[in-house]
């Protein structure tokens, strides 16, 4: 399966942006995939990216994708303390996803 | 609005105890998985199904098995629960070809054993 690595920890100040970041190994994964986890529950989908896309946008979320160096990032615009959680990145591989360890980021006032 | 159900949100069982794992999805998905998750680790896959009475070992099936009789739900089986299997579990499905809506995920069971 596809191996995917990412920081454990982020801490951010209320208003700044967050940038976290994914690196991943099997670079046949058709789509890219951001999960944020709040505290006790499961796991929502934020924002997926196409294998063959650069860019993505959508609101406050930008998704990069470096394909030649197999690097994806989450960045958060103006982070508020709903954004406190648990973040996975994931790719898939036929329908299965491979997660990272999850970037818990904290969001201080 | 579509939902992935797990029956129980917190249980506590003992050692050598056979536990069940209920998940249910309500959105006639072919895909159902179930993952565990741990600190550090992320989600490790454990078992997946993509059709009814087909199964299929994850990365880390050891200690699990899983039962799909009908569509709509999915089982996740400890025969003889170890304290090793103290963990999040959480339950997924999807449908093939739905890669832009990912995976919808239920809330998770904690599972204690002692």
């Amino acid at each position: 399966g596809e191996d995917v690595e990412q920081s454990l920890f982020l801490s951010v100040r209320e208003g700044d942006s967050s940038v976290i970041n994914c690196t991943y190994t099997d670079s046949s994964s058709t789509y890219l995939y951001w999960y944020k986890q709040e505290p006790g529950a499961g796991l929502q989908l934020l924002t997926y990216i196409f294998s063959n896309m650069d860019m993505k946008q959508d609101q406050r979320l930008t998704v990069l994708l470096n394909k030649k160096d197999k690097h994806l990032s989450l960045r958060i615009a103006d982070t508020q303390t709903g954004d406190s959680a648990i973040y996975f990145c994931a790719g898939s591989n036929d329908y299965k996803l491979s997660f990272g360890a999850g970037t818990t980021v904290t969001v201080r006032a | 609005d579509v939902k992935v159900t797990q029956s129980s949100r917190y249980l506590v069982k003992r050692t050598g105890e056979k536990v069940f794992l209920e998940c249910v999805q309500d959105m006639d998905h072919e895909n159902m998985f179930w993952y565990r998750q741990d600190p550090g680790l992320g989600l490790r896959l454990i078992y997946f199904s993509y059709d009814v009475k087909m199964k299929e070992k994850g990365d880390i099936p050891e200690g699990y098995s899983v039962s799909r009789e009908k569509k709509e739900r999915f089982s996740l089986i400890l025969e003889s629960a170890s304290t090793n299997q103290t963990s999040m579990y959480l339950c997924a499905s999807t449908e093939p070809g739905q890669g832009d809506y990912g995976y919808t995920f239920g809330s998770g069971t904690r599972l204690t054993v002692v």
